[in-house]
């Protein structure tokens, strides 16, 4: 699975967009981009996942970059329960094992 | 649907004692996973589950045993606890095959070992 590099934190002020990026700079072409969130001890909590194509769902969207990189999670009107540890992953699924690799994530903080 | 379920959702056990975490779903998810989370740490594999008797190890399996039975149940069984054991416990469900299929975690269980 490729490496992926997030900031260890990062801070929104409610109501705003919060950007989060990730770095995947050694993707390889058939490896999803994943997003897991934690909210304080309790369990991840999944987001959102893309291939190449930008994704939105109720959540948030995902955009990915043309050469596939790097992407960003976008979510549009940050609340105070959107504090969490945010994790980025990157997987290919081409057989039955699903195991995901969690490095450290983004403490993001949404200010009121 | 109760998604997935662990308990208990806390334990104190003394050094040399043995439990077992209970896991279950009811989504009909072929994979299930135990992972642990240490303070201030990301989540690291245990033991995982293709199907119904089939196990395999994770990243760090060494003092823990696993069985699949059934699709629904994957207990986590600690044979002798030591305090390096002390951890946050998650167990994660999903579809498996080929396919982007997201996980579904469990709330997790809270172990001490004294």
């Amino acid at each position: 699975d490729a490496k992926t590099t997030q900031p260890p934190s990062m801070d929104c002020a409610e109501g705003r967009a919060a950007n989060l990026p990730c770095n995947h700079s050694t993707i390889s072409g058939n490896e999803y981009v994943y997003w897991y969130r934690q909210i304080h001890s309790q369990g991840p909590q999944y987001i959102i996942h893309g291939l190449k194509n930008n994704e939105t769902n109720e959540m948030a969207s995902l955009i990915i970059t043309e050469d596939r990189k790097s992407s960003t999670l976008i979510l549009p009107h940050a609340t105070l329960r959107d504090t969490a540890v945010y994790y980025c992953i990157v997987r290919s699924f081409s057989g039955s094992a699903r195991q995901l690799t969690f490095g450290s994530g983004t403490q993001l903080t949404v200010l009121p | 649907n109760a998604g997935v379920t662990q308990t208990p959702k806390f334990q104190v056990l003394k050094t040399g004692q043995s439990m077992t975490l209970q896991c279950a779903q009811d989504m009909n998810h072929e994979y299930m996973s135990w992972y642990r989370q240490d303070p201030g740490m990301g989540l690291r594999l245990i033991h995982y589950s293709v199907g119904a008797g089939i196990t395999d190890q994770g990243e760090v399996p060494n003092g823990y045993n696993v069985s699949r039975s059934t699709t629904e149940d994957f207990p986590l069984r600690l044979l002798s606890a030591a305090p390096s054991q002390t951890s946050v416990y998650f167990c994660a469900s999903s579809y498996s095959g080929t396919g982007p299929y997201e996980q579904y975690f469990g709330p997790g269980t809270r172990l001490t070992v004294t």
